[in-house]
């Protein structure tokens, strides 16, 4: 079975200043996708950043970057620089080749508040 | 601009009515996806289509009733909801159900079952 936990509820941050948003997940499949995503009050979900299982480079998107360690089976993202406009829901998610790549598995977010 | 649009934003019904919700993808993707969120809880896939092929129902009521008649456009049919059915109805888009391909979702339809 397919599981992702985000452990932390609420994350405050200083403007300006970096944070990790931690992220583990469960799957016994090989090849498989993870992905995070922000959600604005306004309740759309925004694709942020994307990491492939056999990716050996952690991926990186502008101020996004991934932090993957396979081995802890975690993929924790890193947003640096914060800024006011990146207090949201941040939601990590995953898909799995064997379990049907239809599924898209969701944790239950991290609501970060950056702080001026 | 987003790539996925859902109307209506907001809708309020009884339990005995009837309504549907639309979505919208102007990206060209193969893929369209319903997902419930409820508070406090992972969103919830619904439903999967591919070329316009439901390909994955995970064990939604029949109260719940998808229909998509082409690649660009996907809608939930409703009726004889209950209160618990009261959530946030996100609607995605990906090129194809791939591992690798990121979805991409609308603005989502704030439900409430009175």
């Amino acid at each position: 079975a397919q599981k992702i936990t985000q452990t932390q509820p609420g994350m405050f941050v200083q403007e300006k200043e970096a944070v990790t948003l931690d992220c583990t997940y469960d799957t016994s499949d090989q090849s498989y996708g993870l992905f995070w995503y922000k959600q604005p009050s306004s309740g759309e979900m925004i694709f942020l950043i994307y990491q492939g299982s056999y990716d050996e480079q952690n991926a990186t998107e502008g101020r996004y970057s991934l932090n993957f360690q396979k081995a802890r089976k975690s993929a924790n993202l890193v947003i640096s620089a914060s800024q006011l406009g990146d207090s949201a829901m941040y939601f990590c998610a995953m898909r799995a080749y064997q379990t049907g790549a239809n599924n898209l598995f969701f944790g239950t977010g991290t609501r970060l508040t950056v702080i001026p | 601009e987003t790539g996925v649009t859902q109307t209506p934003r907001h809708l309020v019904m009884g339990m005995t009515n009837k309504k549907s919700l639309k979505c919208e993808q102007h990206l060209g993707h193969n893929a369209m996806y319903w997902y419930k969120q409820s508070a406090k809880k992972p969103l919830e896939l619904m439903f999967v289509y591919s070329l316009e092929e439901r390909v994955e129902n995970n064990s939604v009521p029949s109260r719940f009733s998808p229909e998509c008649p082409n690649s660009s456009h996907l809608f939930l049919h409703l009726h004889t909801l209950q209160p618990e059915d009261s959530a946030l109805y996100l609607c995605a888009s990906s090129q194809d159900p791939g591992v690798n391909q990121p979805q991409h979702f609308g603005d989502g339809t704030r439900l409430s079952i009175l």
